[in-house]
């Protein structure tokens, strides 16, 4: 089967770095996303890992380690804007492609 | 360019009624994916179209559920007849490849089942 878990909720502070971890089970690995999602907005796509360590981009940064089932979400600097629901889904490579996310982590950025 | 738009933004229905959601992906990509997600869950895989085959319907709950994508353009989920736990988020997403390829999302149709 597959299980992904990430923390429910999170709050941080404007300016701060905030890191949301993933971990997940998946028979069929073929990589790991996180997407951003504001609420009544479609998720918008963050990173992609597919090998083994730091993906930077800009102010985000995805790390992931296939052995550990762990990936995690570094986002630095942060704005109010970056209030949002963060999903990491990973595809499951089982037959067929398909994503499976997780339930989401809705961070709050406090001034 | 366009990102996938889904119609309509919000839908209201009584049990048993019918509804149909549209979606329209990426002009030039041939993968399309339902997704829906139910109050307080994640967001969960329904069905996979490569143009207008159906690739992958595993996650499609049951024979109430039709997805359609004639000509391989936009596709269509119909519903009929629905149920109360019908409620919740479909979203329509499109990629240009299938394998790893990165999904792009519409902002998804909110069905309530009253």
């Amino acid at each position: 089967g597959q299980n992904i878990d990430q923390p429910t909720e999170m709050t941080a502070t404007e300016g701060a770095i905030v890191q949301i971890n993933c971990t997940y089970q998946t028979s069929g690995f073929n990589g790991l996303f996180w997407y951003q999602q504001h609420a009544g907005e479609a998720p918008t796509f963050l990173s992609y890992n597919v090998l083994d360590g730091l993906e930077e981009k800009g102010r985000f940064s995805s790390f992931l380690s296939r052995s550990k089932g762990y990936s995690y979400l570094l986002l630095k600097e942060l704005q109010m804007k970056d209030s949002a629901s963060y999903l990491c889904a990973v595809w499951f490579s089982g037959g067929y492609n398909k994503l499976i996310f997780g339930a989401g982590t809705r961070l709050a950025v406090h001034p | 360019e366009a990102g996938v738009t889904q119609f309509p933004s919000h839908s209201v229905i009584e049990k048993g009624q019918t509804v149909t959601l549209r979606c329209d992906p990426i002009s030039g990509h041939d993968n399309l994916y339902w997704y829906r997600r139910v109050m307080g869950k994640e967001i969960k895989f329904l069905l996979h179209f490569v143009k207008e085959s159906k690739q992958d319907e595993s996650g499609m709950p049951n024979n109430r559920f039709l997805a359609e994508r004639t000509g391989g353009t936009y596709s269509t989920l119909k519903v009929q007849p629905a149920e109360l736990e019908d409620s919740g988020v479909y979203f329509c997403a499109s990629s240009q490849f299938s394998s790893t390829d990165t999904q792009y999302f519409g902002p998804g149709t909110r069905l309530t089942v009253l």
